[in-house]
């Protein structure tokens, strides 16, 4: 079956732009993950989704950073203002449950690059 | 807070040779741990977990990682490896530890690169 799939794979865009990064887990899972990748830092939780529950936004670096999910299918990404600092491959996860035994499978990643 | 910590962050082998990569994690309960592996212009892929019971765990690729509550440790070993594991290895566990759900915290990788 299909897996994790993000769009676009790589957005450049210059600082003080919106941009928005698309996710669409695997059909059927709950449980739906944001993580961001900067060059040298290793992977930065930003937002989990469960089912119907209220999002876990522990993770955002700032109030410029949303997401959103519709049901349990398709969330997006949104990053107001760009700063050059929000470089970053951002990778999307889902889960079947969401439970902390059960696996997290990743997309490719979208390649942001702010000038 | 949670933490994990990959001391190596790059590890140049030759082909056929052990190898095994680090990882200590910092909690005061119990922990799921994780060991996910990126191979070059692809996505994150689990490896291997440990959840409970057995503390060692294999991959069908031959890796093996134990993991050592005493010292907080979940290594990766492989006892001979080839050219197709040269990758980037990211140890991770779960937050909150003892958590029902919850988010993936992981070190900041090691880049295992085998030379023939």
């Amino acid at each position: 079956g299909a897996g994790v799939s993000q769009s676009p794979s790589n957005k450049v865009t210059e600082k003080g732009k919106d941009v928005e990064l698309r996710c669409d887990p695997i059909s059927g899972h709950t449980a739906l993950y944001w993580y961001r990748q900067r060059l040298g830092q290793g992977l930065e939780f930003l937002i989990y989704f469960q089912g119907n529950s209220a999002p876990d936004k522990s993770g955002l670096p700032s109030d410029r950073f949303s997401a959103e999910r519709t049901g349990e299918s398709v969330s997006t990404l949104t990053i107001q203002r760009t700063q050059q600092e929000d470089s970053a491959v951002y990778l999307c996860a889902s889960s079947l449950r969401g439970f902390s035994t059960d696996t997290q499978y990743f997309g490719p990643g979208t390649r942001l690059t702010v000038l | 807070a949670q933490s994990v910590t990959q001391l190596d962050s790059q590890v140049p082998v030759f082909e056929e040779a052990p190898v095994e990569l680090r990882c200590n994690y910092s909690s005061s309960v119990s922990v799921y741990l994780f060991w996910y592996v990126q191979y070059p212009n692809q996505g994150l892929q689990l490896l291997l977990k440990y959840l409970s019971g057995s503390t060692l765990v294999e991959s069908i690729n031959g890796f093996e990682a134990e993991f050592n509550k005493s010292q907080t440790s979940f290594h990766l070993r492989k006892p001979s490896v080839h050219i197709s594991d040269t990758a980037e290895y990211f140890c991770a566990v779960i937050n909150p530890p003892g958590g029902s759900q919850g988010n993936l915290i992981f070190g900041k990788g090691t880049k295992l690169s085998v030379k023939p």
